[in-house]
């Protein structure tokens, strides 16, 4: 089943200890972005990447890393999690570069930082 | 990258159509408007997308007037698992993937 995969859905943790959220695609997709949905804010995009080793800041990047050494993986790591980061991430990702193609949500993480 | 403007939320009984406007006045010429599905702790589902007049296929039909500054999506007959949040977004496939505005999107609930 073609499907991107998030891990974990649930994560609580303290400030300043590192995280990773790992994000893994089967479908071959070039294309995956990290977003963050917070309630009233809609889904801003943090991090997006257009193919294996090119990655670049969407409108939220601070606080974030990303890497993308393989074209099914793309983590989203937080160095030193602060409280503000606490929100509902998603990962996503498209078939080519082209806009038209869909995106494809994973199911979500939902971050605590205490 | 053009961004768009719908209503917060709607409520609509069940078994009614729907209709959801979402004005793009900004829209450039080489733009598409693609309409995404949200239900509470899932990501996005892709719904329609269109360039002009109109599109349907099993799920929504999308109408867009000659002058595309707005959209409409249309939901036919609506049920409880409607219920969910709507995104409208407008973008180039000749500009790539980069950086979609989502915004907040319209909370439509469907009332027995």
């Amino acid at each position: 089943e073609a499907q991107v995969t998030q891990n974990p859905r649930y994560l609580i943790t303290v400030t300043g200890k590192k995280l990773t959220v790992t994000c893994s695609q089967n479908m071959n997709h070039e294309y995956m972005s990290w977003y963050r949905q917070d309630p009233g804010l809609g889904l801003r995009q943090i991090y997006y990447s257009m193919n294996v080793e090119v990655t670049d800041k969407g409108d939220v990047p601070e606080g974030y890393k990303v890497s993308r050494k393989e074209k099914r993986n793309f983590p989203l790591i937080l160095e030193s999690p602060s409280p503000n980061q606490t929100s509902l991430y998603f990962c996503a990702s498209r078939g080519d570069g082209a806009y038209n193609s869909p995106l494809h949500f994973g199911n979500g993480t939902r971050l605590t930082v205490t | 990258l053009a961004k768009t403007t719908q209503p917060i939320s709607m409520d609509s009984y069940e078994g009614q159509e729907v209709n959801i406007t979402c004005s793009h006045n900004n829209i450039a010429t080489n733009d598409y408007i693609t309409w995404y599905q949200q239900f509470p702790s899932q990501g996005p589902r892709f719904i329609i997308q269109g360039y002009k007049t109109k599109v349907t296929n099993e799920v929504a039909s999308l109408f867009i007037p000659a002058d595309r500054k707005s959209s409409t999506l249309s939901l036919p007959r609506v049920s409880l698992s409607d219920t969910a949040v709507y995104y409208c977004l407008v973008g180039s496939p000749l500009t790539g993937a980069n950086n979609l505005f989502f915004g907040t999107g319209t909370r439509l609930t469907v009332i027995p």
